[in-house]
């Protein structure tokens, strides 16, 4: 049973438009979350977090949302560009924060 | 990549040979982790080492072992290779973030293929 989900396998957008990535968690034990991305051939890399106890994050044009009670969260990349194209996972953390949980990942094309 | 090294980066080799992959950090850090990426599965963690000789099982444990003598080393061993164990795998350790929370940074990555 996947603690964190990510229902959208694929998305694509246009250049300077805005990308939504979802995500959704099963655990309300979750300290931390936190998005990485990932290009082809490379290992992951943060992205951006938030602790449980915020429900926005802002950090350039990565935007993440995290609404609790729907155990929800988003990243909002504004304006997308076509270097953002890459896969990005949503991950979760507990256990004093070693203890992490990848999603299954949503592959973002940006499109020129 | 932090100062993760992951060896070797690609191998190639047949059902029923041990296989071990190597992962080296040289920061010092007490927390190693070993992952595998597999398509529509994203990252599932196979051993974590909170410090030497002090490893756990994650959740895609079962045909592989793990071995920490050193705080810069994690091995990860599949003592038999099995196609299903045809993967790409990382090497990742956990830092404090700016943010207070702790980060994994992942090595380049191993891609593994068992014929």
């Amino acid at each position: 049973d996947q603690q964190v989900k990510q229902n959208s396998p694929s998305l694509s957008v246009q250049e300077g438009r805005i990308s939504i990535l979802n995500c959704d968690y099963t655990n309300s034990m979750f300290d931390y979350f936190l998005w990485y991305k990932k290009y082809p051939a490379e290992g992951p890399t943060f992205l951006i977090s938030i602790s449980s106890i915020k429900d926005k994050n802002e950090d350039g044009r990565f935007t993440v949302f995290l609404n609790k009670s729907a155990k929800h969260l988003s990243l909002h990349i504004v304006p997308s560009q076509p270097g953002d194209s890459a896969v990005y996972f949503c991950a979760a953390s507990g256990n004093y924060g070693q203890n992490f949980v990848f999603g299954p990942g949503t592959r973002l094309s940006v499109l020129p | 990549d932090a100062g993760i090294t992951q060896s070797p980066r690609h191998k190639v080799t047949e059902t029923g040979t041990p296989v071990t992959l190597r992962c080296h950090q040289t920061e010092n850090h007490r927390y190693m982790y070993w992952y595998r990426q597999d398509p529509g599965h994203g990252l599932r963690l196979i051993h974590y080492s909170y410090g030497v000789k002090d490893t756990d099982k994650g959740e895609v444990s079962d045909g592989y072992s793990v071995s920490r003598s050193k705080t810069e080393d994690f091995l990860l061993t599949l003592e038999s290779a099995t196609s299903s164990q045809t993967s790409v795998y990382f090497c990742a350790i956990s830092v404090l973030g700016s943010s207070g929370a702790n980060v994994l940074t992942f090595g380049a990555g191993s891609r593994l293929t068992v014929l």
